[in-house]
C-alpha cells in the first residue's frame, strides 16, 4: 500500500517563508505532487517532482529526495490568500498510475 | 491548464434515491479519470479509477454496486450513488489524468456536495 505523512497544521505570518514536509512510503513511486485546496473548493495543482532536486514556480518551490522518500513545499512571501490546505500526493505506477493524497496540511497565514 | 467540468455542484436527496454525478473533460481526451471522496477537513480518498471503454477499478473497501461508474466516452465519466443513505453524504470530486507534457498533473472538477436526508 501507500502512506504519506505531513503536518496537520502550520501557522505563519504574512511575508514569511514556510516549509511543509512530506514523507511517503510506496512500492511503485513515480513522482510527488503538491496541490492547494481552499475551503469548499477543488484541489489545484502547484508542482510536481519526479527527480531529486528543487523545482521553482514563482513563490512556490518543491523539493524531492527519492532516496529519503521525502519532499517539501516551500512557500515564500506569504500572503493571506495562501491560507488553505496543502496536500502532497504520490503518483504510483501500481494499479495504473493513480494519485494518492496525504492527509493535508492546513496553513493559516496571519497579518 | 486543462478543464474538467463536474455537475451538479450540490445535491440534496432523500434516503434511498440514486444520484448521478457527471464529470467531463472539456479540452482534452481522458482515457482515465479518478473519483475521490472527501469528508470535511480530511484528505481526498481515492474511490475508483474510471477507464474509458472498460470496467472501473475500485479501491479496497469501496462497494462497486453502491458506486456505479461509467466511462462511455473519452470526455465523460459518471458516478452514480445508488440507494443513497445519510452516511454517503460527502464531497465527491473527479479528476482527469494529464496528457502530453502535463501528463503528471491531475485536473480536478469543482466537486459535488451530496447531502442525503
Amino acid at each position: 500500500g501507500q502512506s504519506l505523512e505531513q503536518p496537520s497544521e502550520v501557522t505563519a505570518v504574512e511575508g514569511a517563508i514556510v516549509q511543509i514536509n512530506c514523507t511517503y512510503q510506496t512500492s511503485g513511486f513515480y513522482g510527488l505532487s503538491w496541490y492547494q485546496q481552499h475551503d469548499g473548493g477543488a484541489p489545484t495543482f502547484l508542482s510536481y517532482n519526479a527527480l531529486d532536486g528543487l523545482e521553482e514556480t514563482g513563490r512556490f518551490s518543491s523539493f524531492l529526495s527519492r532516496s529519503d522518500s521525502y519532499g517539501y513545499l516551500l512557500l515564500q512571501e506569504l500572503q493571506m490568500k495562501d491560507s488553505a490546505s496543502y496536500f502532497c500526493a504520490v503518483r504510483d505506477r501500481t494499479g495504473g498510475f493513480k494519485t494518492i493524497f496525504g492527509a493535508g496540511t492546513r496553513l493559516f497565514v496571519k497579518a | 491548464g486543462a478543464v474538467v467540468s463536474q455537475h451538479p455542484s450540490w445535491v440534496i436527496c432523500k434516503s434511498g434515491t440514486s444520484v448521478k454525478i457527471e464529470c467531463r473533460s472539456l479540452d482534452f481526451q481522458a482515457t482515465t479519470m479518478f473519483w475521490y471522496r472527501q469528508f470535511p477537513k480530511q484528505s481526498l480518498m481515492l474511490m475508483a479509477t474510471s477507464n474509458e471503454g472498460s470496467k472501473a477499478t475500485y479501491e479496497q473497501g469501496v462497494e462497486k454496486d453502491k458506486f456505479l461508474i461509467n466511462h462511455a466516452s473519452l470526455t465523460l465519466s459518471t458516478l452514480t450513488v445508488t440507494s443513497a443513505h445519510p452516511e454517503d453524504s460527502s464531497f465527491y470530486i473527479c479528476s482527469g489524468g494529464g496528457v502530453g507534457l502535463a501528463k503528471n498533473i491531475q485536473y480536478f472538477g469543482a466537486g459535488t456536495r451530496l447531502s442525503v436526508l
